[in-house]
């Protein structure tokens, strides 16, 4: 148990639905991460928030909104995805939210997209 | 564009021996270096960070780093089969200091 969870943990949607990934941090961190990872592929960031402001909007489409209510929770709202959007998805905080701490990650959400 | 580069292996080593993983960056001015572990269908955790040139020990594991030729290695020492996973290389670049660029990962398996 890292102090970060996710749900759900696993996710089958269809590419007209609209779900929401969770992600909530119990470690007091400032600072939150979307990472997308698929198969043969590095890691791939997708945002910060610090101190629930969007830090890195790392040229995502549109179809990902990310939603930061406060420094312990972050959203991620899927719409119309496409299969190739099917990839684990993992949530990250650390301390502050420079490259130079340790992130620690949730267990993610596996989402298939159909 | 920044890249990390991983040998994606599998590497397979036997119990007891030592197993060397090595990681290779392009951006010449990055400053911090991270070691995750990733067990099959589970998430990355940090084994080892490493800012200085030089090694760092940390009871099995020891860090290296060389920033003049770029790349940066993981041993573990007297492997186990616990430590059987694919073991991901991260580095910090110089020029956007909230972003961490990832290698593929190397695949290690260590066999009884």
């Amino acid at each position: 148990e890292t102090g970060v969870t996710q749900t759900p943990r696993h996710l089958v949607m269809g590419m007209t639905n609209k779900k929401s990934l969770k992600c909530e941090q119990h470690l007091g961190h400032n600072a939150m991460y979307w990472y997308k990872q698929s198969a043969k592929k590095p890691l791939e960031l997708m945002f910060v928030y610090s101190l629930e402001e969007r830090v890195e909007n790392n040229s995502v489409p549109s179809r990902f909104s990310p939603e930061c209510p406060n420094s312990s929770h972050l959203f991620l709202h899927l719409h119309t995805l496409q299969p190739e959007d099917s990839a684990l998805y993992l949530c990250a905080s650390s301390r502050t939210g420079t490259g130079a701490e340790t992130q620690y990650f949730g267990p993610g959400t596996r989402l298939l997209v159909l | 564009q920044k890249e990390v580069e991983q040998n994606s292996g599998p590497l397979s080593v036997p119990e007891g021996a030592i197993a060397s993983l090595n990681c290779t960056y392009s951006d010449r001015g990055s400053q911090s270096f991270f070691w995750y572990r990733q067990y099959s269908g589970k998430s990355p955790e940090l084994i080892m960070f490493i800012y200085s040139n030089g090694d760092k020990e940390d009871g099995r594991f020891t860090a290296q780093l060389n920033k003049a030729s770029q790349y940066v290695s993981l041993l573990i020492r007297d492997s186990q089969p616990s430590d059987s996973a694919t073991y991901l290389c991260a580095v910090n670049g110089a020029g956007n200091n909230r972003k961490l660029i990832w290698g593929l990962g190397t695949s290690l398996a260590v066999n009884p």
